[in-house]
């Protein structure tokens, strides 16, 4: 399968405990983004990368958040004393960055439930 | 900053009977827009977009949409639903080739 893909699929953690899930873009794919889904809502738009640099960052995206794609492959998004409030799907997707299209490559999701 | 409206929460249909949804989005220059499907269990995927061009964009299994710019909206048609169209769509909007910005979504049962 050469889509997007994430790791873990799911994820229970305990309040205050750190949590770290992981994208593989589509590996043509130099654009990648982060966001966030709760029930009820669409994808609210976290964080991308363009290569290995961090081009935009959402207000949501609080200090205990952090995102990484060092070699401009995979990205890792941690999310350190989590809390109840962070429990959602966590979704990755990748673009080309060459076309000026848009379209979005969405991965299945992370889904992370805080106890 | 933009955003994006879907009038409609939840729409439930018998098949066959004809679909509209509606979308509103709150930039005034130039966008690109966007419908995604996510079937259950499946992640979402691109149903049609608009970049340019002819207003009225054909997509996938038999579904359209028609940018009206003087109305801000880019509503989804489809005129005839099958059982299978049981999805959850989302309209999106990208004003440049960062962020894509897209609305709560609405959750289509067909009833067979």
């Amino acid at each position: 399968d050469t889509g997007v893909s994430q790791d873990p699929r799911h994820k229970i953690t305990k309040r205050g405990q750190n949590v770290t899930f992981r994208c593989d873009p589509i590996s043509e794919h130099n654009r990648l983004y982060w966001y966030r889904q709760t029930l009820g809502q669409g994808p609210e738009f976290l964080t991308y990368f363009q290569n290995e640099a961090q081009l935009e960052k959402s207000r949501l995206l609080s200090d205990r958040f952090s995102a990484e794609r060092p070699k401009g492959s995979f990205s890792t998004l941690e999310i350190q004393r989590t809390e109840q409030g962070d429990s959602a799907m966590y979704l990755c997707a990748s673009r080309p960055g060459q076309a000026n299209t848009g379209e979005l490559f969405f991965g299945e999701g992370s889904r992370l439930t805080v106890l | 900053a933009q955003s994006v409206s879907q009038h409609n929460h939840h729409v439930i249909l018998s098949e066959a009977a004809s679909l509209e949804l509606g979308c509103n989005y709150s930039y005034g220059g130039t966008v690109n827009l966007f419908w995604y499907v996510q079937y259950p269990g499946q992640h979402l995927q691109l149903l049609l977009k608009y970049f340019s061009g002819d207003p009225l964009v054909k997509g996938i299994k038999g579904f359209e949409a028609e940018f009206i710019k003087s109305k801000f909206s880019f509503n989804l048609r489809k005129p005839s639903v099958q059982w299978s169209d049981t999805a959850e769509y989302f309209c999106a909007v990208n004003q440049y080739a960062g962020k894509s910005t897209f609305g709560d979504g609405t959750t289509l049962t067909v009833k067979p």
